[in-house]
């Protein structure tokens, strides 16, 4: 299986903040990678796909960048509803996805 | 818009068999560019993927589980549905049902959740 480490495993931050959370693949995913956002007591939705490929109707101030093993979500300007937890996920294999193990963003 | 609603009990007993339908509205199982699949989370594993159904009928599941876990598709409701056979406490889990893009390579649509606990 592919592993997805992501660090750190929680931040703080302010409202306006920009935050940027890292997640590496154990080997190359090429640009196989999607981000997720997930509320308490929600369901996870997707923020980014294919690495860098803003999902629609998400803010533009979410964006992602990477490829291979090492990807990054950055979130500008941090909003009050920005506070959640984000989950990166590879889809490079298709028999056996695998997500990382989240990052939540705290005030 | 897609929607998804996951159904089934919230409790199951120990040895016996999950069993959730997923209904799908706004969307077609019958649509080449998509697949659909089922995730679980726990707040030790975190998120698992069970497994994914295609309209081909070609099937993947999660080889933790396989050996447990059936899948199938019922067009005419619109419906697809997990089974989990011989459950223990592990698998005591929010159950998620989802949509998976082709086209975007991802998982675009997911259902509210579903919490399932084994015990007797």
């Amino acid at each position: 299986d592919i592993q997805m480490t992501q660090s750190p495993t929680s931040l703080s931050a302010s409202v306006g903040d920009t935050v940027t959370i890292t997640c590496r693949a154990s080997q190359t995913i090429s640009s196989f990678l999607n981000w997720y956002q997930q509320r308490p007591g929600k369901a996870p939705t997707l923020v980014i796909y294919a690495a860098s490929s803003l999902q629609s109707g998400v803010p533009s101030r979410f964006s992602g960048s990477g490829s291979g093993t090492e990807f990054t979500l950055t979130i500008s300007s941090l909003q009050p509803e920005d506070f959640a937890t984000y989950f990166c996920q590879q889809s490079y294999s298709t028999s056996m996805y695998t997500f990382g193990q989240g990052t939540k963003v705290e005030i | 818009q897609v929607q998804l609603q996951e159904s089934g009990p919230g409790q199951v007993k120990p040895s016996e068999t999950l069993s959730l339908t997923c209904t799908v509205s706004g969307g077609s199982l019958s649509d080449s560019n998509s697949f659909w699949g089922w995730i679980r989370q726990t707040p030790g594993k975190g998120l698992e993927w069970i497994g994914a159904i295609y309209y081909s009928g070609n099937k993947y599941f999660n080889p933790s589980i396989q050996s447990r876990v059936s899948a199938s598709l019922d067009t005419s409701k619109n419906q697809f549905s997990l089974r989990l056979t011989s459950v223990t406490a592990a698998d005591t889990a929010m159950y998620f049902c989802l949509r998976g893009s082709y086209k975007l390579g991802a998982f675009d649509y997911w259902g509210q959740g579903v919490l399932v606990t084994v015990s007797s």
